[in-house]
């Protein structure tokens, strides 16, 4: 089946520093993948999400490469704020895989990300 | 354009005790999802409604009910409540059910304590 292995966390950065979260995947058929972040006390939200191999999603000042030889999509950003803290979560759906479905997204666990000033 | 809410924010139950946990959306989505959230486990699908008046199950829809009550409205239903029910438990919507697609929408959340 299909599953998502992120970095363990708690990560700590001072502010201006150079953020990466590290995130690779099992699927069996084409995913799209996906980071959403949840910020203290809210839902989930979508940070940026990448539909095919090479694609590069971002928003905000983040970014992350959808990698196939590497089954990977790591977060990264240059410059962290303050206003960054919160949890990240990776994702993926992977409706032409086996066992696959349309309406299914599979989590990893998330990293907890805490910005000094 | 609230998006999507949840009552209530929180809750304490004692075990046996049932209660409905209320989700609504206003934008016209279709399809409408609940899930759970517990430390160190990433978010897991309980039941999911693809367009009104369908239904189906999740991962770990065990221990709950859901009621498609129109297009707006998405409830939970805990019949028993039981200990290792106590989570944080989010609703989230999407315009169609295809998750490659279509961007889920998620709500605040409902912290449910069963003691």
């Amino acid at each position: 089946g299909n599953s998502v292995t992120q970095m363990e966390g708690p990560v700590t950065l001072s502010e201006e520093a150079f953020l990466t979260i590290n995130c690779t995947y099992t699927a069996t058929g084409y995913p799209s993948l996906f980071w959403y972040v949840q910020y203290p006390g809210e839902g989930l939200q979508l940070l940026l999400k990448a539909t095919k191999a090479d694609d590069k999603g971002s928003n905000k000042g983040f970014e992350a490469t959808y990698r196939k030889e590497t089954t990977s999509f790591h977060l990264e950003k240059g410059s962290v704020q303050v206003s960054d803290s919160a949890v990240y979560f990776c994702a993926l759906s992977d409706p032409t895989g086996s066992g696959g479905s349309n309406y299914k997204l599979t989590f990893g666990k998330g990293t907890l990300l805490t910005v000094n000033p | 354009n609230a998006g999507v809410t949840q009552t209530p924010k929180f809750q304490v139950l004692k075990t046996g005790q049932s209660m409905t946990l209320q989700c609504a959306q206003d934008m016209n989505h279709n399809s409408m999802y609940w899930y759970r959230q517990d430390p160190g486990m990433g978010l897991r699908l309980i039941y999911y409604s693809a367009s009104e008046g369908t239904t189906d199950k999740g991962e770990v829809p065990n221990g709950y009910n859901v009621s498609r009550l129109n297009k707006r409205e998405f409830s939970l239903r805990l019949e028993s409540a039981a200990p290792s029910q106590t989570s944080v438990y989010f609703c989230a919507s999407s315009e169609e059910e295809l998750a490659s697609f279509y961007e889920q929408y998620f709500g605040p959340g409902t912290r449910l304590t069963v003691t």
